[in-house]
């Protein structure tokens, strides 16, 4: 069975630490993406890492991947409360046929 | 540039009647994705088509969903009939070059 685990599913941080989100997965796919998604909103695309060793930063959020370890980690820098929101990972093929991990909620207080 | 567009936004109906969604992808985009999200499922990819032709309609729950896209610029998501345990997020998402992008998803409510 194909599979995309996420963890921690549940993050409450302070303003201004660091983490870092996991993502496994279980296909040969050699491109994951992340999406953010608010409440009731929809899915906002973050990143798309396409080979081994990617690594991409926008703002306070740096995603990188690494294919033979099928692992790929969401890490946060100095968490500002507008990041609260739900974090997924999604392993996907080239069409973009996706296979989503159940969602990382971060919650970011002052 | 128009992203995605769904409609309705919202829909709230009785069960046993028989519900369409709609979705008009990016223009220029070849795939187009049905998905669904629950509390209790997450997010799950119902069918897509790629060029207007269906290629996987294996996540479809039960016979009772259908899906067509009739041409480049439109698709159905069709439920008949409607149970209470449809009542979800239903996303739809179009990609060129795997560039996936998502519409704002209609939520359903069925009673």
């Amino acid at each position: 069975e194909l599979k995309v685990e996420q963890n921690p599913l549940f993050l409450s941080m302070q303003e201004g630490k660091n983490y870092t989100i996991y993502c496994n997965y279980s296909t040969t796919s050699d491109r994951l993406y992340w999406y953010r998604q608010d409440p009731g909103k929809s899915l906002e695309s973050l990143f798309v890492l396409l080979s081994n060793g990617a690594v991409k930063q926008e703002g306070r959020l740096m995603a990188s991947l690494d294919t033979k370890a099928r692992l790929s980690t969401l890490h946060i820098t100095a968490a500002v409360h507008d990041l609260s929101a739900t974090y997924f990972c999604a392993d996907g093929g080239s069409q973009g046929n996706l296979i989503f991990g159940k969602g990382t909620k971060l919650s970011v207080k002052p | 540039d128009a992203g995605v567009i769904q409609s309705p936004r919202h829909e709230v109906t009785e069960m046993g009647q028989e519900v369409t969604l709609r979705c008009k992808p990016i223009s220029g985009h070849d795939y187009l994705f049905w998905y669904r999200q629950t509390m209790m499922r997450g997010l799950e990819l119902l069918i897509y088509f790629n060029n207007n032709v269906p290629i996987d309609d294996s996540g479809m729950p039960e016979d009772r969903f259908s899906a067509k896209m009739p041409n480049a610029s439109f698709s159905t998501l069709k439920i008949q009939p409607s149970e209470p345990r449809d009542s979800a997020v239903y996303f739809c998402a179009s990609s060129l070059a795997g560039s996936v992008h998502f519409g704002d998803g209609t939520r359903l409510s069925i009673l």
